[in-house]
């Protein structure tokens, strides 16, 4: 299938390391945030969700972390496989009523293409 | 696999038809979002359906419309096909109580869609 990665961010790691991916997001009112993972040819996958409550929320070998300050959102995956390459997407979701009435959409980030090296 | 699946996988169409793709959410859930995900881009939301009627659009144009049905599946239907409506279509289901908001939404496969 052809790759959702062209012209996007590339982050190369070696297998077992860990990787850090980023995310600036756009609107101080969202209030939950996700991140998906995305191969190719394939939907995006859930990873892990946060609420604004939150600042860290852990996973299976991943870890989100939320700064309100500065509107960052980072995903860290610990001992990164090669099944982990892939493109990551952060998404963030509006507080209701605050993005022209829309309950429903997620804003998706420009993506990040992980590649792990065996 | 998250349970949402998509029709077609693949599908070629000229300028100025009309196409409409489908797609069945996950069971236990009673919302569907459409996005359009162009090559090297993140997912643009279209609209949501939510107990069968729209629940919030992004900024597509009227010929891009949709339906839900009782069972929860949704159809999307693009009229007067552009060349720039050659993307990824992805349908997302997710479950909405009350007006919290804040779900999950879980994508299926998608349906590829290219414009001659």
């Amino acid at each position: 299938g052809e790759s959702v990665g062209l012209h996007l961010p590339t982050l190369s790691v070696q297998e077992g390391d860990n990787s850090i991916i980023n995310c600036a997001y756009s609107n101080s009112a969202s209030d939950y945030f996700i991140w998906y993972k995305q191969e190719s040819g394939k939907g995006p996958q859930f990873i892990i969700d946060i609420r604004s409550n939150m600042d860290k929320r852990q996973g299976q070998r991943v870890t989100v972390l939320l700064n309100k300050t500065v509107k960052h959102l980072s995903l860290q995956i610990a001992a990164t496989q090669p099944g982990d390459s892939a493109v990551y997407f952060c998404a963030e979701k509006p507080h209701l009523g605050n993005y022209g009435g829309s309950q429903g959409n997620l804003i998706f980030g420009k993506g990040t293409k992980l590649s792990v090296k065996p | 696999e998250t349970g949402v699946t998509q029709s077609p996988t693949h599908l070629i169409k000229t300028r100025g038809q009309q196409v409409t793709l489908r797609c069945s959410s996950q069971s236990g859930h009673n919302t569907v979002s459409w996005y359009q995900q162009a090559l090297g881009q993140g997912p643009q939301f279209i609209f949501q359906y939510y107990r069968e009627e729209e629940n919030g659009r992004g900024n597509f144009p009227p010929r891009f419309s949709g339906l839900q049905f009782p069972n929860y599946s949704s159809e999307l239907n693009v009229n007067a096909l552009e060349l720039d409506d050659s993307a990824l279509y992805l349908c997302a289901s997710s479950l909405v109580m009350g007006t919290s908001g804040g779900e999950t939404q879980y994508f299926g496969p998608g349906t590829r869609l290219l414009v001659l």
